[in-house]
Formats: C-alpha cells, sequence, structure tokens
C-alpha cells in the first residue's frame, strides 16, 4: 500500500493563480517531509521542506501548510509561473535509523500563459 | 548547485546479461541511494550505501542487484542477471549526512531489458 499519497494527479492553473497540492500520509512515525521538483529529463531536486513540529514553511512563493493530526499537508504555489510547470512530489522520511525517503506518485502541474 | 551525474543515460540491454549503471555523486557526500522509477509509478527506494557498507535495502533489491564504491570512484549498481521487470528509470542520489540533509538527484539512467 502506499504510504504516501498525493492528488491530484495532475493539475492545471492559469499564470497568477495559486497551484494547491496535497499530500498525505499514513505512517505517524514521519517527521520530515520534503517536495521535490522534476521537470522533465531531469532527476528531482529539493524544493523546501518541514519538519512535524511545525505547521507552516514558506519559501518565496512556495508554501508547506503541515497538519500532523490529520497527517496532511500541502503545497501552495502563489503567483504560478510558466516555469513552475513541472511533476511534484511529496516525500517523507522518520527518525530512527532508515535513511530512505519514501516518495508520493506526484502531481504533474500545468501552468497555462 | 551540486551536480550528480549518472552515464549512460539510457541502456538497451538483452535479457539475462549484466548492466552496470554509474554515478558520480557530489564529491563531499557521504550517503548514496538508488531509487528506481517506472514509468507513471512512484520513484520507490532501492537501497542506500554508506562508509562502504549497505544500510538499508527495500524488497525490490533483489539478489541479483549489488552496489559498490570502488575506491571512492563511482557510486554502481549492478544488475547480474537481468530481468525484463527491471526495465525502469534508475535514480542516484546522494546527500551530505542522513536523510533529512537534502539529497541531490542525478538525470536517470533509462535501463531497457528486451
Amino acid at each position: 500500500q502506499q504510504q504516501v499519497r498525493q492528488s491530484p494527479q495532475s493539475l492545471t492553473v492559469w499564470e497568477g493563480e495559486t497551484a494547491i497540492l496535497n499530500c498525505s500520509y499514513e505512517n505517524s512515525a514521519f517527521d520530515y517531509f520534503p517536495w521535490y521538483q522534476q521537470f522533465p529529463g531531469e532527476g528531482p531536486a529539493l524544493l523546501i521542506s518541514i519538519l512535524s513540529v511545525s505547521n507552516k514553511k514558506e519559501d518565496g512563493r512556495f508554501t508547506i501548510f503541515f497538519n500532523k493530526r490529520e497527517k496532511k499537508l500541502s503545497l501552495h504555489i502563489a503567483d504560478s509561473q510558466p516555469g513552475d510547470s513541472a511533476t511534484y512530489f511529496c516525500a517523507a522520511s522518520g527518525t530512527g535509523n532508515t535513511r530512505k525517503l519514501i516518495f508520493g506518485l506526484g502531481t504533474t502541474l500545468q501552468v497555462q500563459p | 548547485g551540486p551536480k550528480v551525474l549518472q552515464i549512460p543515460s539510457h541502456q538497451i540491454i538483452d535479457m539475462g546479461q549484466m548492466v552496470t549503471l554509474n554515478c558520480d555523486p557530489v564529491s563531499n557526500h557521504l550517503y548514496f541511494y538508488w531509487y528506481k522509477q517506472i514509468l507513471g509509478q512512484q520513484m520507490e527506494f532501492l537501497v542506500n550505501f554508506y562508509n562502504g557498507k549497505v544500510m538499508e535495502k527495500s524488497k525490490l533489491f533483489k539478489d541479483q542487484f549489488s552496489v559498490e564504491r570502488p575506491d571512492g570512484s563511482y557510486f554502481t549498481l549492478k544488475i547480474q542477471p537481468t530481468a525484463l521487470e527491471d526495465s525502469a528509470v534508475y535514480f542516484c542520489a546522494s546527500s551530505l549526512a542522513g536523510v533529512q540533509n537534502t539529497l541531490y538527484f542525478g538525470a536517470g539512467t533509462r535501463l531497457s531489458v528486451l
């Protein structure tokens, strides 16, 4: 079963709008949640991340909102630009000896000019 | 930013043959990872490697898979023998410290097993 779920699978917004990408997880031991951005033909690149002790993390136009009780988080991309068109992966990892990131299936974002 | 290079970008091989995927990680990084992505599906963790040893591996890391980093050079994933279901894009990543440090990914090697 998928430990990290993302929705929607694909999303189209107009330039200037706010895109909202959703993520949920199963394992309460997860405490680190990075979002990776991937362009076609490239590897994923870290965009922004949050630890479970916080409920919000902001970096420029990108904001993560985190709800630990509901095991949900979302990535908000404000003032979306055509250059933001990419696939966005939500990932999670836990404390302890594990050093692996669990990825969701991704959301493909298209920003129309 | 720091770059992880993967060579080759695409490899076509006959089922049953051996293949080695090469990764040139970020020079001062200490942790190395392989992920597998089948088209339309999620990136699945295969293995991580630190200080010359496999730290953790998933069920996808079959007995036919092996990893090494001889002489601190390329970090390699070897599959011997290959099977049809090994066809996927394989991503290498490296990080300076543990997973809560940034993982830097390569562009992937697309492996096609015929």
